[in-house]
């Protein structure tokens, strides 16, 4: 199975500042990887697919980058909503995997 | 209105068993791989199983391959999950999810794009 490991696993930030969330696959997985976005209660909604396209709907402040095994999601200048857990999940390989997920919360 | 509605959740006991539904409206169920992702209390996010357009394509997480069943019908719109020999460490919420496979991982339907809201799922004596 292809594990994902994110990091760092809690960040805590500020409204308006610029974060970055890594996910490394422990092998190449081309660029099959979805970030996906979840708030208290509710199902997680898809934010980036192939690694850097932007889902329709959501914020251009999203953004993803990487292929093979390292990728990265980039908030350029966080909202007060965005405050949320965040998993990746490749695409390349059966089981469907994600990761352990990045809990991201207001300093 | 687009939507995954989750149904069947519950209290079993440990060795019992549970059927889950989800129905679907809003878009062509028949156009897209459908999957159960499941989420224990305070916990990540686990892909349980997958089934193809057709439902001739199945798979399911080794933990719970041999005791649970994934099925659709692509006239009712509606996906099943048929679980036994339920264990504690099957109690999660289980979501039903658009996705999974059937494209090419450039493209957006290949990914689980759409999410119902979920359905608790509690093992215990």
């Amino acid at each position: 199975d292809i594990q994902l490991t994110q990091s760092p696993s809690f960040l805590s930030a500020s409204v308006g500042d610029r974060v970055t969330i890594t996910c490394r696959a422990s092998q190449g997985i081309s660029s099959y990887l979805a970030w996906y976005q979840q708030k208290p209660g509710k199902a997680p909604k898809l934010l980036i697919y192939a690694a850097s396209t932007l889902q329709s709907g959501v914020p251009s402040r999203f953004s993803g980058s990487g292929s093979g095994t390292e990728f990265t999601l980039t908030i350029s200048s966080l909202q007060p909503e965005d405050f949320a857990t965040y998993y990746c999940q490749q695409l390349n390989n059966y089981p469907r995997t994600f990761g352990q997920g990045t809990k991201l919360e207001i300093k | 209105q687009v939507q995954l509605v989750e149904s069947g959740g519950g209290l079993v006991k440990p060795g019992g068993s549970l059927r889950l539904s989800c129905e679907v409206s809003g878009f062509t169920f028949s156009a897209y791989y459908m999957s159960w992702i499941r989420q224990a209390p305070g916990k990540g996010l686990e892909w349980v199983s997958y089934i193809s357009i057709s439902g001739s394509s199945i798979d399911y997480a080794d933990s719970v391959k041999g005791r649970f069943t994934i099925s659709r019908d692509n006239v009712k719109n509606s996906l099943s999950l048929q679980m036994n020999s339920l264990r504690a460490e099957d109690t999660a919420i289980y979501y039903c999810a658009r996705g999974g496979g059937g494209y090419s991982g450039y493209d957006s339907r290949a990914y689980f794009d759409l999410w119902g809201r979920g359905a608790l799922v509690t093992v215990s004596s």
